[in-house]
C-alpha cells in the first residue's frame, strides 16, 4: 500500500516563530488532507488539498502531486497551535480510504 | 448544530465482553468510516461504508463488526476476538460529492481491563 512519511517527527518552537511541516507519499493520490489533533484527541480539518496552494489565516498548504509531497506552513505560531499534525492521503483507485502518516508533534512555548 | 457525535467519550470494559461504540452524523454524508489510533501513532482504518446497507473491511478489521442500517448511524462493535482492544476510536464521514474530504467525530477512548 501507499506509504506516507512526515517530517520532522517532533518540533519545538517559540511563540511567534514560523515552521514548515513536510509530507511525502509513495504513490499517486487523488486526495490529501492535513489535520490538527488537539490535546483532547479531536481531529480538526485544516486543508483538503490534492494539488495547488491554499491559505487559511496563519496556515497555508501546498501540494505538488507530481513530485509526491505536500507542505504545511505555520506562521507566527501560537501556543494553541500545539498538538499533532497529520497528513493523510487517498491512493488513486482505493475508494476514498485515507492512509495517515505518523504525524509531527508540535510544541509552541512562550 | 451539524456534526458527528460519538458516545460514550470514555468506556471501560472487562476482557471477554463485546462493546458497541456509537457514531451518528447529521451532515447528510453518504460515506462513514471507523479508525483506530494507538498512542503515538497515526490512524488505521477498521471499516468503511459508502452507502446504507453496505460496508467493507479496512486494514485492521479482525475482531470488529459494523452495521449501516441508517444513513446517519454507523455503530462499531469491538468483539472479544479483538486481541488488543484498548485504543482511541474515531469515526468520520464524507460527502461523496463536493470534494471536501473526511470530517471526524470527537472519539471514544476504550479501555479493556
Amino acid at each position: 500500500g501507499i506509504q506516507v512519511e512526515q517530517s520532522p517527527p517532533d518540533l519545538i518552537l517559540q511563540e511567534g516563530a514560523n515552521s514548515t511541516l513536510r509530507c511525502n507519499f509513495s504513490d499517486s493520490v487523488n486526495n490529501l488532507q492535513w489535520f490538527h489533533q488537539n490535546p483532547w484527541g479531536q481531529l480538526i480539518n485544516l486543508f483538503y488539498i490534492p494539488s495547488g496552494t491554499k491559505q487559511n489565516g496563519r496556515l497555508s498548504a501546498t501540494t505538488v502531486a507530481t513530485e509526491r509531497y505536500s507542505l504545511l506552513y505555520i506562521s507566527s505560531s501560537q501556543t494553541t497551535d500545539s498538538g499533532v499534525y497529520f497528513c493523510a492521503v487517498v491512493n488513486t483507485g482505493t475508494a476514498s480510504k485515507l492512509t495517515f502518516g505518523t504525524g509531527t508533534r508540535l510544541q509552541v512555548t512562550l | 448544530d451539524g456534526g458527528i457525535t460519538q458516545s460514550p467519550k470514555y468506556l471501560f470494559r472487562k476482557e471477554g465482553q463485546n462493546v458497541t461504540l456509537s457514531c451518528e452524523q447529521n451532515l447528510n454524508h453518504d460515506a462513514m468510516y471507523w479508525y483506530r489510533q494507538d498512542p503515538g501513532q497515526g490512524l488505521r482504518l477498521i471499516y468503511y461504508s459508502q452507502i446504507v446497507n453496505d460496508f467493507q473491511k479496512g486494514d485492521i478489521a479482525e475482531g470488529y463488526s459494523v452495521s449501516r442500517e441508517k444513513k446517519e448511524s454507523f455503530p462499531l462493535t469491538v468483539t472479544s476476538a479483538q486481541k488488543n482492544p484498548t485504543a482511541f476510536y474515531l469515526c468520520a464521514s464524507r460527502a461523496t460529492s463536493g470534494g471536501l474530504g473526511q470530517f471526524f467525530g470527537p472519539g471514544t477512548r476504550l479501555t479493556v481491563l
